[in-house]
């Protein structure tokens, strides 16, 4: 079946922009992950969802960071006024609710901020 | 906050030779995972370890978690091309089912 997928695969934004980054995880998994990777770095976990809730958003930076998964499958994360730190690898992953450090990892965003 | 760490951060052999990365956390752990990343790929799940002295095998790979369950380790027999990668290990982070993950140890193999 499908995996999770994400768009876009890359995205390159000037200092100060906003950003929407997509997260569409597999079908049925009730549970989602934002992770955020830099280069030689395990993956830094910043918001978990179950179902439409954000359960966990411990992660997140600071409010310029921002997720929502309205309808309990789809998610985006949004970045408001982008800085140069924040260029990284964007993950995203989902699992089932029985199985839930089991997770499904999709093939990320890679925002570059110039 | 909890950490995860990992040694050796690189390692580099011949193919044919054996590998083995470590996994230290600062907290016990009800639980523990294993991934691999591919290079420019994404992390793949590859083992789930629950029980305190664990052992559990994949064909070549074998991974135990500590009695402790503090630690854990992965060892690879006779090493492949495939086997490139970096492996991940990663520990509940408390109180949800986020996962902390160690920073990973990149393997490479000589063919």
């Amino acid at each position: 079946g499908a995996g999770v997928s994400q768009t876009p695969s890359n995205k390159v934004t000037e200092k100060g922009k906003y950003v929407e980054l997509r997260c569409d995880p597999i079908s049925g998994h009730t549970a989602l992950y934002w992770y955020r990777q830099s280069l030689g770095q395990g993956p830094e976990f910043l918001i978990y969802f179950q179902g439409t809730g954000a359960a966990d958003d411990s992660g997140l930076p600071n409010d310029r960071f921002f997720a929502v998964r309205p309808e309990g499958s789809v998610s985006t994360l949004k970045i408001q006024r982008t800085e140069r730190g924040d260029s990284a690898v964007y993950l995203c992953a989902s699992s089932a609710y029985l199985a839930p450090y089991e997770q499904y990892f999709g093939p990320g965003t890679r925002l570059t901020v110039t | 906050g909890q950490q995860v760490m990992q040694i050796p951060q690189y390692q580099h052999v011949q193919e044919g030779e054996d590998f083995t990365t470590y996994c230290n956390s600062s907290t016990t752990l009800s639980n523990i995972q294993w991934y691999k990343q591919r290079p420019g790929g994404h992390p793949v799940f590859l083992i789930q370890l629950v029980k305190s002295g664990e052992v559990k095998k994949q064909k070549r790979l074998t991974f135990q978690f500590g009695e402790a369950k503090k630690n854990s380790s992965l060892h690879i027999t006779a090493t492949q091309t495939t086997d490139v990668g970096t492996y991940f290990c990663a520990g509940p982070g408390g109180g949800s089912e986020k996962l902390v993950f160690g920073k990973g140890t990149k393997l490479t193999v000589n063919p």
